[in-house]
């Protein structure tokens, strides 16, 4: 059962901060992986995505990749109150055309 | 990204009904998905809806249960047949687009009675 696991928060952290997000997952042939934001009763909106070992900067939002612990993660530089959303991890297990698998969520809190 | 457009954006039915919803795509897309999202969790697939061909159901989710039609490259359609109150759920279409990115429609809202 391939899986990706985040931990649910919440995570608050006050205007200006940095969030820092994280991911893993179980599947080590994975080679896609991006970041979803979702609204309360929005759509998932995706905001990043990453597909090599490093950094991927993206105006305030920055996905680190470590392939290796089978690590993702979004850091969110100063932070806004406009963050304040659950943020999906999700993962393409290595088989072409497969839908992504998604962790459960980290809801963000961001306050003023 | 994609514009893609669901039908109804919500509904409100009876336990025992079947619900159609529908999923349209701006240009013709080859990978299409539906998921399921329940109340405070996360998305749950449901299948891989292939065109020409029948859908490709994951564990759990079985044809009778939700069967899905994907007549062309642009459209699908989910029903949820047999409707209880478990049902209630936001179901969402996605596509992949571009080199290997995923894109979710609005979502249709159901709740059953």
């Amino acid at each position: 059962q391939k899986e990706v696991e985040q931990n649910s928060g919440p995570l608050s952290v006050p205007e200006g901060a940095i969030a820092s997000l994280n991911c893993t997952y179980s599947d080590r042939g994975s080679q896609s992986f991006f970041w979803y934001r979702q609204y309360s009763g929005k759509s998932p909106e995706l905001i990043m995505s990453i597909y090599s070992n490093g950094d991927k900067e993206d105006g305030r939002f920055t996905a680190q990749l470590n392939k290796a612990s089978q690590y993702v993660s979004l850091l969110i530089r100063d932070s806004q109150p406009s963050d304040s959303a659950t943020y999906l991890c999700a993962v393409r297990p290595n088989q072409a055309g497969t839908a992504l698998i998604f962790g459960k969520g980290t809801t963000l809190s961001v306050s003023s | 990204s994609a514009v893609i457009s669901q039908k109804p954006s919500r509904d409100i039915c009876q336990r025992g009904t079947s619900l159609t919803i529908q999923c349209q795509v701006d240009s013709q897309v080859t990978m299409m998905f539906w998921y399921r999202q329940q109340p405070g969790q996360s998305l749950t697939l449901i299948a891989t809806a292939n065109q020409g061909s029948e859908a490709t159901y994951e564990s759990g989710f079985v044809i009778d249960k939700f069967p899905i039609s994907r007549p062309n490259l642009t459209f699908s359609t989910l029903t949820v047949s047999n409707m209880s109150p478990e049902d209630s759920s936001i179901y969402l279409c996605s596509v992949v687009r571009g080199a290997d990115e995923q894109f979710f429609g609005p979502g249709t809202r159901l709740t059953v009675l």
